[in-house]
């Protein structure tokens, strides 16, 4: 079946470095991504969100970018915090619907 | 702002017995959700409803039962809890009116022993 996986399962970065998270995702026909964090013991929190007819967007800090010729999805987080340590974790679905597929998540570590 | 609630936040209990977890929401979104979360797999979809009375069955239903007689209420029940139901249930909640993203409530733990 379709899925959506990350290529790395820890990530550790110093503070004030930027930090790139990664994900591949294997339906083609997916046109909205989102990405998400999920702080320990707390639900997860809509960081930013791409459409499949944009291949970057820019938040606070985040951008995603969209490579839709290898299906793959990254967050790059601009001068990593310590309160960025988190699981963050890619969404995907067709049509713009509501069935999302998630990824498993990757932990970041923030070192001082 | 109150958003969507989830209680109990943590629940342990024996096999074989029912279990409720209760989701309110505040928004008046149209969809909600309930996943589980286990390690080694993403959210997992077990069951959503688009509106009021109207429920579907996502990836992993078995085991569960839901019902959505008002729209700001979705709760989920367990009705014979079995240990592979161990895990945090997230539930969620969207308007595709404005906007496809799901919000999550801050889950609850349920153990089955």
């Amino acid at each position: 079946g379709e899925s959506v996986g990350l290529h790395l399962p820890t990530l550790s970065v110093q503070e004030g470095d930027n930090s790139i998270i990664n994900c591949a995702y294997s339906n083609s026909a997916s046109d909205y991504f989102i990405w998400y964090k999920q702080e320990s013991g707390k639900g997860p929190q809509f960081i930013i969100d791409i459409r499949s007819n944009m291949d970057k967007r820019q938040g606070q800090r985040v951008t995603v970018l969209l490579n839709k010729t290898v299906k793959h999805l990254s967050l790059q987080i601009a001068a990593t915090q310590p309160g960025d340590s988190a699981v963050y974790f890619c969404a995907e679905t067709e049509n713009y619907g509501q069935n999302f597929v998630f990824g498993p998540g990757t932990r970041l570590s923030v070192l001082p | 702002d109150a958003g969507i609630t989830q209680s109990p936040r943590y629940k342990i209990t024996e096999t074989g017995r029912q279990v409720t977890l209760m989701c309110h929401q505040t928004w008046s979104h149209s969809y909600m959700f309930w996943y589980r979360q286990d390690l080694g797999h993403g959210l997992r979809l077990i069951y959503y409803s688009a509106a009021a009375d109207i429920t579907d069955k996502g990836e992993v239903p078995d085991g569960y039962v839901v019902s959505r007689s008002k729209t700001e209420n979705f709760p989920l029940t367990l009705e014979s809890a079995t240990r592979s139901q161990t895990s945090v249930y997230f539930c969620a909640s969207s308007d595709p009116s404005s906007g496809n993203t799901i919000y999550f409530g801050e889950g609850s733990w349920l153990t089955v022993v």
